[in-house]
């Protein structure tokens, strides 16, 4: 099965910084690749996707980058901003027919004002 | 309308009591998940339903129960509980369970076993 590693655990920047968190996959079949951002309270939200077509997507301030050679994909936030405080979760789906994301274990992102 | 509606918000119950978390979503979704989430933990999946029958049962205790009434709607009967259920209880749609797209999740039920 999918094995998802995702690194930092807990990063803290200050605000208009760039983050960056990174996440390595195992499975090469894999094709398709969200992240999500979790409020404190609140379910996960898709914030960005990247299938195995591309290798870069850009929303606003935030990017993702896809290695499949590497197999590992990165989120890049930049000009952060303390809302984007959060618990973010990267995935890559298992093999099979269903639908099931591997998620990583989470990197809780802190934005000092 | 692209929302994963949950309810209760909050529930506390004993160990002997029965109850029901609800889900319910109207964007014609095929696939619908349940998931459990311990704080600092990811969504750790138990159940996928697709088109209205159980696929995937992640070897969860026989004290949840799930039914899906419904292509739009998702239930979790719950009973006799132990105090390491407590987490959030999430709830997610997907197009249909081969798509490999966006999952939408539900805002969760905070469940309280005591």
């Amino acid at each position: 099965g999918e094995n998802v590693e995702q690194h930092p655990s807990t990063l803290s920047v200050q605000e208009g910084d760039s983050a960056v968190i990174k996440c390595t996959y195992s499975d090469s079949a894999s094709n398709y690749f969200p992240w999500y951002k979790q409020e404190l309270g609140k379910g996960p939200q898709l914030i960005i996707d990247i299938r195995s077509n591309v290798g870069e997507k850009k929303d606003q301030r935030i990017a993702v980058t896809l290695n499949k050679t590497a197999k590992h994909f990165s989120l890049h936030i930049t000009e952060t901003q303390p809302e984007d405080s959060a618990v973010y979760f990267c995935a890559a789906p298992t093999s099979g027919g269903s639908y099931i994301p591997t998620f990583g274990r989470g990197t809780s992102l802190i934005v000092h004002p | 309308d692209t929302e994963v509606t949950q309810t209760p918000k909050h529930l506390v119950m004993g160990m002997t009591n029965k109850k029901s978390l609800k889900c319910e979503q109207h964007m014609g979704h095929r696939a619908m998940y349940w998931y459990k989430q311990k704080a600092k933990k990811p969504p750790e999946l138990m159940f996928v339903y697709s088109y209205e029958k159980l696929s995937i049962n992640e070897s969860v205790p026989s004290r949840f129960s799930p039914e899906c009434p419904n292509s739009s709607l998702l239930n979790l009967h719950l009973h006799a509980l132990q105090p390491e259920d407590s987490a959030l209880y999430l709830c997610a749609s997907t197009h249909r369970d081969s798509s490999r797209g966006e999952q939408f999740f539900g805002p969760g039920t905070r469940l309280t076993v005591l």
